[in-house]
């Protein structure tokens, strides 16, 4: 069965320092997505993606974040100067144009900022 | 308000019994999907309930959605141990992209 991948599954960084988190969405969908979860509380929506540009991002998704997708598989969410409180599991999903089968996400990276 | 809110927020049952949760929403949706996450792990999609339908079936899992109270029930029958994990409803508004609302997630504890 596809699935997304994610990498680093767990990252560690300084506190104002630059993260990129990386995922491969599954390879014939076209809309990819961030979420974040913060340990203990509910998902939440960061930024959806479509044709090479941000569709829809939520009030979290400030200036510190941004998105790109480098080449035709890879989907990157770059945090410019990380914050303590940007600690949380960072969820990538992907789904088709109409998502009959839900979207799929990946297992998530953990990012620890210290 | 919240957008998707579950309850109970926990629920502990023995195994073979059954689990029933509920999931409440605010504004119109197009699809309502169910999701399972296991301890610090990622989400599961489990079942996807559109908004003209009123109840799903997949395996051990029904789903049900009433549009007029804005509510969605997960039921697992016949549990198992392994069905521990938190589950989370999620809906959307439709249009292809957009995002998902999620609610707050209740955690089932299914003890052998």
């Amino acid at each position: 069965e596809p699935e997304v991948t994610q990498t680093p599954s767990h990252q560690v960084t300084q506190m104002g320092q630059e993260v990129i988190l990386r995922c491969v969405p599954i390879s014939n969908h076209l809309y990819f997505y961030w979420y974040r979860q913060i340990l203990g509380q509910k998902v939440e929506f960061l930024v959806s993606f479509y044709n090479n540009e941000i569709s829809e991002k939520s009030e979290i998704f400030d200036d510190q974040f941004s998105v790109e997708r480098p080449d035709g598989s890879n989907f990157t969410l770059k945090i410019r100067s990380t914050k303590l409180e940007d600690s949380a599991m960072y969820f990538c999903a992907s789904s088709d144009s109409v998502r009959i089968y839900g979207y799929t996400f990946g297992s998530g990276t953990r990012l620890t900022v210290v | 308000s919240q957008q998707g809110e579950e309850d109970p927020q926990a629920l502990s049952i023995q195994e073979g019994e059954n689990a029933t949760m509920n999931c409440s929403y605010k504004t119109s949706i197009n699809n309502l999907q169910w999701y399972r996450q296991n301890s610090g792990r990622g989400l599961v999609h489990l079942i996807l309930i559109r908004s003209n339908e009123r109840e799903k079936h997949s395996g051990r899992l029904r789903v049900t959605l009433d549009t007029s109270k804005k509510s969605s029930s997960l039921l697992i029958t016949a549990s198992r141990a392994a069905d521990t994990a938190s589950y989370f409803c999620a809906t959307d508004k439709g249009a292809s992209g957009s995002r998902l609302t999620f609610g707050e997630g209740t955690q089932l504890t299914v003890n052998p």
